[in-house]
């Protein structure tokens, strides 16, 4: 495995469903982020975890949860989500904020 | 708070021709500029980036300058080419996270033979 992987590539959950996205990076990177790409939006940072430390939580609402158990390893809990939340989401890790490599993507439909 | 502006947000031109896409950026502390192409159901891929010590740099078609004081990056596509068609997304670091990155909206670049 190479690169940055995300699993799994598409999910439909209801709005009273758990999931969790997972992210592992191949790259030896030292920080790893979460966006969220939605249709005619820029990419919005959601989280920021460096040398495994949360350091940036960019106005997200509690019902996405962040979790780093290693420099290697990213999830993104999610619980009660709302319509409004759908979108690509997208893991990324990086050498000291350069380098930046993004995975495909986990396409997320909440119905 | 930060943001950074791309233009134009399509952009159309034939085969050979050469493609321009612009952005500024807010942050004066911001440091690291890369730019991503994104194709149909794939991640963003970085295609070349530059520091805010470098002016220009070049990567075969590919070229990206940098106007520090006018807080403006570019980047130019010559001969293009069909497989070049896809969105493509500046970014600028941001000073307060020293990591993270912020993105323009993107430009849909189509090539036509």
């Amino acid at each position: 495995e190479t690169g940055v992987t995300q699993t799994p590539r598409h999910l439909v959950m209801g709005m009273t469903n758990k999931k969790s996205l997972k992210c592992e990076q191949h790259l030896g990177h030292n920080a790893m982020y979460w966006y969220k790409q939605s249709a005619k939006k820029p990419l919005e940072l959601m989280f920021v975890y460096s040398l495994e430390e949360r350091v940036e939580n960019n106005s997200v609402p509690s019902r996405f949860s962040p979790e780093c158990p290693n420099s290697s390893h990213l999830f993104l809990h999610l619980h009660t989500l709302q319509p409004e939340d759908s979108a690509l989401y997208l893991c990324a890790s990086s050498q000291y904020g350069y380098g930046y490599t993004f995975g495909s993507g986990t396409r997320l439909t909440v119905v | 708070g930060e943001n950074v502006e791309q233009h134009p947000s399509t952009l159309s031109v034939q085969e050979g021709d050469s493609a321009v896409i612009k952005c500024t950026y807010s942050d004066s502390a911001s440091n690291y500029f890369p730019w991503y192409k994104q194709e149909l159901g794939k991640g963003p891929q970085l295609i070349i980036d530059i520091r805010s010590n470098v002016g220009e740099k070049k990567d075969q078609r590919i070229a990206v300058t940098l106007n520090k004081t006018a807080k403006h990056f570019s980047l130019h596509i010559t001969e293009t080419q069909p497989e070049d068609s896809a969105v493509y997304f500046c970014a600028a670091s941001i000073g307060r996270t020293g990591t993270a990155l912020i993105f323009g909206k993107g430009t849909t670049l189509s090539v036509s033979s």
